[in-house]
């Protein structure tokens, strides 16, 4: 079982819809959580970043955290065009003297069609 | 957040030969990471880079391989060494900044070998 899992889509949705990604974890040392947005050929962008539990809002965009279901959400509000990319969840654990790597889900393929 | 920049964004290579990347950080960075990433999977860590000692490798990963250089605080390299067609991938080179939880990364090299 992967550590961090992601379904890759892709996920179709009109312009105008709200949108909600997903991953699911297996360790529950991990306390650091984010989103990155991928266009195509482009290097990751880090979009939404979270420690522990609960909600951030950015905009459009709101990230949840449960960790007692071991689940994260991105939620993007009024998608648009321009949403259209793969989006990556990443985690990790707490500090504990180093630094503890990013586990990255394999990203979900997202279409916003107008 | 940090700028960085990366080079080539692309290559078409032979097999048996080598390519190495550059990736150039517009400020100091004590941490720099060298990442894979292959069609449908997740990001995987090759590498981190520290200025003033040897780069350490994560599991599957060897220096005489993939070996890195790491002269300054701005700049390091990947070398791909006798390439396979399994080496085909996007590169990314990524660094941590604005705290010990947030990873930038560059736009990728996108390596396709013959």
């Amino acid at each position: 079982q992967k550590e961090v899992e992601q379904d890759p889509g892709p996920l179709s949705v009109p312009e105008g819809a709200i949108v909600s990604l997903n991953c699911t974890y297996s360790n529950s040392a991990f306390q650091y959580f984010m989103w990155y947005r991928q266009y195509s050929r482009k290097g990751p962008e880090l979009l939404m970043y979270t420690y522990s539990s609960g909600n951030k809002e950015d905009g459009r965009f709101t990230a949840q955290v449960d960790k007692s279901s071991k689940y994260i959400s991105l939620f993007i509000r009024d998608s648009q065009p321009s949403d259209s990319a793969t989006y990556l969840c990443a985690m990790k654990e707490g500090f504990s003297g180093g630094y503890n790597k990013l586990i990255f889900g394999a990203g979900t393929r997202l279409a916003v069609h107008p | 957040s940090a700028v960085i920049s990366q080079k080539p964004s692309r290559d078409i290579c032979q097999r048996g030969t080598s390519l190495t990347i550059q990736c150039q950080v517009d400020s100091q960075v004590t941490m720099m990471f060298w990442y894979r990433q292959q069609p449908g999977q997740s990001l995987t860590l090759i590498a981190t880079a520290n200025q003033g000692s040897e780069a350490t490798y994560e599991s599957g990963f060897v220096i005489d391989k993939f070996p890195i250089s790491r002269p300054n605080l701005t700049f390091s390299t990947l070398t791909v060494s006798n390439m396979s067609p399994e080496d085909s991938s996007i590169y990314l080179c990524s660094v941590v900044s604005g705290g010990n939880e947030k990873l930038f990364f560059g736009s990728g090299t996108q390596l396709s070998v013959l």
